[in-house]
């Protein structure tokens, strides 16, 4: 299995309040990716890295944040979170970008329920 | 808009039964496609991809796929399923720039 540690696995939090995920990689890979699970919608991306300090926004990146400042971690930050914010959150790791012939290679995800 | 869809959000089948699962894309060239399985509480796992040559693949747990393009389709097969098979299973496409499109899954039901 590929070396991705999510943390937490589990969150509840309130409405409100800032939440930070992380995804903590062993492979040094240089992409990363935090993608959002919902049902009847698939994985859809939220932000991306292509190294250390680059980053972009994926297709629903409103009321997300992330930061690289190590190459084996990737942070995703709720400002504010709200209830739409309930989700399974995926950590995904590629050695190229994943728009061509490459795999990714996906953490176990971390549920987050916000009341 | 590229997109990719899977018509059956819910599939059961017998053990020992063969199964399909249907991929349809919406791809302007030729895509860089895939097929993902999650188990419960899991992330997901490359099974199979299709990227040029050969239209049938073979991947992982005895999976396999076949790439049409008069179709648009990349369907999933397997000729004997396994109740430990029972997962949802992801089509994606990649689109050429950081992300995959992946439709809305189909969750698969394995029965004793």
């Amino acid at each position: 299995d590929a070396g991705i540690t999510q943390s937490p696995r589990h969150k509840v939090t309130e409405t409100g309040t800032p939440v930070t995920l992380r995804c903590h990689q062993t492979e040094n890979h240089r992409y990363m990716y935090w993608y959002r699970q919902d049902p009847g919608h698939g994985l859809r991306l939220i932000h991306y890295s292509y190294g250390v300090k680059d980053t972009d926004k994926g297709e629903v990146s409103d009321g997300y944040s992330v930061s690289r400042s190590k190459t084996e971690d990737f942070l995703l930050t709720l400002e504010s979170a709200t209830s739409s914010q309930t989700s399974v959150y995926f950590c995904a790791i590629s050695e190229s970008p994943t728009g061509s012939d490459t795999e990714a290679f996906f953490g176990q995800g971390t549920r987050l329920t916000v009341v | 808009a590229q997109s990719v869809t899977q018509p059956d959000i819910h599939i059961t089948v017998s053990e020992g039964a063969s199964l399909e699962l249907r991929c349809n894309y919406s791809y302007g060239a030729t895509p860089y496609l895939f097929w993902y399985v999650q188990s419960p509480g899991q992330g997901l796992q490359l099974l199979l991809k299709y990227f040029s040559g050969d239209t049938l693949v073979q991947g992982i747990k005895g999976f396999e796929a076949e790439f049409k393009r008069s179709q648009s389709s990349f369907n999933l097969r397997k000729p004997s399923v396994h109740w430990s098979d029972a997962a949802e299973y992801f089509c994606a496409v990649g689109e050429g720039t950081y992300k995959y499109i992946f439709g809305t899954g189909t969750r698969l039901k394995v029965l004793a």
